[in-house]
């Protein structure tokens, strides 16, 4: 079964420090990769889109890698800000009859402490 | 601005009752879909859509149906509700069937089902 695996779970950071959150995937055929910010009550946001021929993507002060040899992608937040409190999703598609279906992870949940 | 608009935001609901969750986008796009989030759980596919009168199923369907007369609204029904279906319901629409595109989501409906 196609799976995306995220850790950690969750995460307690100082405001103003940098963090990593891991996204591994055995989705295949792999299409594209995405990590979504989700704040609390609220529906997820995309902030950025990683493609098999990139490795790095950045989007202020989030960064995404990816590793399309060994399915891995991660992002990177730099010099966090409270608003930085949130879940965040990767997310995997793959083709399926002329679209394509997204895989989710399960999330981090990120906390921000001042 | 309103993009992918929910209502209602809450339902409480008894076991057997039927009800329409509705979902409407702004945006012209022509990729719909429903998903439900579960606690310590990724979002899951409900059903799909890839343009008005054209829909297919996620990865779990049963209990659930939806129709798309038009590019705008996407609405998703529970025939008869079980606990099991308690949830939060997202929708999303995008404008490329998901791949370079981004899933734009609405803020859910949170369904308790007794």
């Amino acid at each position: 079964k196609n799976q995306v695996e995220q850790s950690p779970q969750s995460l307690i950071i100082l405001e103003g420090k940098n963090c990593t959150l891991q996204c591994n995937y055995t989705v295949s055929p792999f299409s594209n990769l995405r990590w979504y910010k989700q704040d609390t009550g609220r529906g997820p946001v995309s902030l950025t889109i990683m493609t098999f021929s990139e490795n790095t993507k950045s989007n202020g002060r989030y960064t995404a890698t990816l590793d399309a040899d060994t399915k891995q992608s991660s992002l990177h937040i730099t010099a966090s800000q409270l608003s930085d409190s949130a879940s965040y999703i990767c997310v995997v598609s793959l083709p399926s009859g002329g679209s394509y279906i997204p895989t989710f992870g399960r999330g981090t949940s990120l906390i921000v402490h001042p | 601005n309103a993009g992918v608009t929910q209502t209602p935001k809450f339902q409480v609901l008894k076991t057997g009752q039927s009800m329409t969750l509705q979902c409407a986008q702004d945006m012209n796009h022509e990729y719909m879909s429903w998903y439900r989030q579960d606690p310590g759980m990724g979002l899951r596919l409900i059903h799909y859509s890839v343009g008005a009168g054209i829909t297919d199923q996620g990865e779990v369907p049963n209990g659930y149906n939806v129709s798309r007369s038009t590019t705008e609204d996407f609405p998703l029904r529970l025939l008869s509700a079980a606990p099991s279906q308690t949830s939060v319901y997202f929708c999303a629409s995008s404008s490329g069937a998901g791949y370079n595109s981004p899933l734009h989501f609405g803020n859910g409906t949170r369904l308790t089902v007794t």
